[in-house]
């Protein structure tokens, strides 16, 4: 139950496509839905995050839509960039600042 | 503002051994998590310190044990090495427990 599931594994998309990465939870009790960016040999970095009252948060390029009744959330990358190759994991806590449960991550691949 | 920062970068022990890893949080920040990474995998919560106690602990044995100083910066501890800790350990700060977390770089361990 404390389990959070991310596909795809891997992700190659062309400059300038649209970027897809599905998460899905079981726990109900979670609050908070952050995505984080990782690239090698750095930690992960905060990217956006949304909390179950809203359906959908959109930071420039980069959207989260919310799913309660399906218990499911997806990051949507917009315009993807070469730069935006990277890992992205999604994650779940009860609130904010409390222990994230991560996804497996989705290693985005962006051809130029 | 200076991010979490983190020491030493890599370390290499011997299977028994032990080691103590360190993490200074970002400015203003009161709240310290650690997490293990393991290759290819998301970040695993180990614990969490709030005002130098700790604050919550994940699924992981007694012989990781972890410190927090007045300063809120933070150790973590590892004995008796196990081969499967061979890992990216994660420190995040946050400035409450309902404020995002912000990871550092990470410290590489491998354990032979």
């Amino acid at each position: 139950q404390q389990q959070v599931k991310q596909s795809p594994q891997s992700l190659i998309v062309q400059k300038g496509g649209i970027s897809i990465i599905n998460c899905a939870y079981e726990n109900t009790a979670f609050d908070y839905f952050p995505w984080y960016q990782q690239f090698p040999g750095k930690g992960p970095a905060l990217l956006i995050a949304i909390r179950p009252d809203v359906s959908e948060k959109k930071e420039g390029r980069f959207t989260i839509s919310f799913n309660k009744s399906a218990k499911q959330f997806s990051l949507h990358i917009m315009d993807s960039q070469p730069g935006d190759s990277a890992t992205y994991f999604c994650a779940a806590s009860n609130q904010a600042g409390t222990a994230l449960i991560f996804g497996k991550g989705t290693t985005l691949s962006v051809s130029s | 503002e200076t991010g979490v920062t983190q020491s030493p970068t890599h370390l290499i022990k011997t299977r028994g051994q032990q080691v103590t890893l360190r993490c200074s949080s970002q400015s203003g920040h009161n709240t310290v998590s650690w997490y293990q990474q393991a290759l290819g995998q998301g970040p695993q919560f180990i614990f969490q310190y709030y005002r130098e106690e700790e604050n919550g602990r994940g699924n992981f044995p007694p012989r990781f044990s972890g410190l927090q100083f007045p300063n809120y910066s933070s150790e973590l501890n590892v004995n008796a090495l196990e081969l499967d800790d061979s890992a990216l350990y994660l420190c995040a700060s946050s400035a409450s427990s309902y404020s995002p977390l912000h990871f550092g770089n990470g410290t590489r361990l491998t354990v032979t």
